[in-house]
């Protein structure tokens, strides 16, 4: 059984740049969530997708957008990069949305922001 | 104030201490409460998660939740030196959000 893989692992990036991360969910999951752990913070959530349709939203700015695909992929866009984005990335998936409280994570994608 | 509160630490106990790592937290809507364990630089790991006000208990760990008083615990016997990483607490629920809040995360040493 494959756990959640994401890439990059490292990403520089300048200010207002664009940006995409992605993710692969665990063999069988169809619920990935995104969150964004800052030096020293918990993980916040962003959103997650279920089934290709996002499924709920967090306290982050429409410059954070994702997708999900049919093979339960995930990617995270951030559009017009801010100093402040800078962050580990991660992405969880789930058995399905009504499993939210075990979800599994990724090792995570490593953004800096100069 | 936020929704749920960690010590960050550092904690530093010897080889072979009972360690006790709390949280709280404010909204009593939260139905499922998990520890993950995350060392350097890599990903959060679900160690244990829990429904309801009570104990489980899995190998070393022992999982608390007093939805009285809405105070999460979780204890490591025998600790170890591989022990050693950041814990974070988090819960959720009710809706199929799937949100996990997190507290800030508790970093544990322990020395040989």
């Amino acid at each position: 059984e494959t756990g959640v893989t994401q890439s990059p692992t490292h990403l520089i990036k300048t200010r207002g740049q664009q940006v995409t991360l992605r993710c692969s969910s665990q063999s069988g999951h169809n619920t990935v969530s995104w969150y964004q752990q800052a030096l020293g913070q918990g993980p916040q959530f962003i959103f997650q997708y279920y089934r290709e349709e996002e499924n709920g939203r967090g306290n982050f700015p429409p410059r954070f957008s994702g997708l999900q695909f049919p093979n339960y992929s995930s990617e995270l866009n951030v559009n017009a990069l801010e100093l402040d984005d800078s962050a580990l990335y991660l992405c969880a998936s789930s058995l399905d949305r009504g499993h939210a409280d075990t979800q599994y994570f990724g090792p995570g994608t490593r953004l800096t922001v100069l | 104030q936020k929704e749920v509160e960690q010590d960050p630490g550092p904690l530093s106990v010897p080889e072979g201490a009972i360690v006790s790592l709390n949280c709280t937290y404010s909204n009593s809507a939260f139905q499922y409460f998990m520890w993950y364990r995350q060392y350097s630089r890599k990903g959060p790991e679900l160690l244990m998660y829990t429904y309801s006000s009570g104990n489980k208990e899995d190998g070393r760990f022992t999982a608390q939740v007093d939805k009285s008083s809405k105070y999460i615990s979780l204890f490591i016997r025998d600790s170890q030196p591989s022990d050693s990483a950041t814990y974070l607490c988090a819960t959720g629920g009710p809706s199929n959000t799937g949100k996990l809040i997190f507290g800030q995360g508790t970093t544990l040493q322990v020395k040989p």
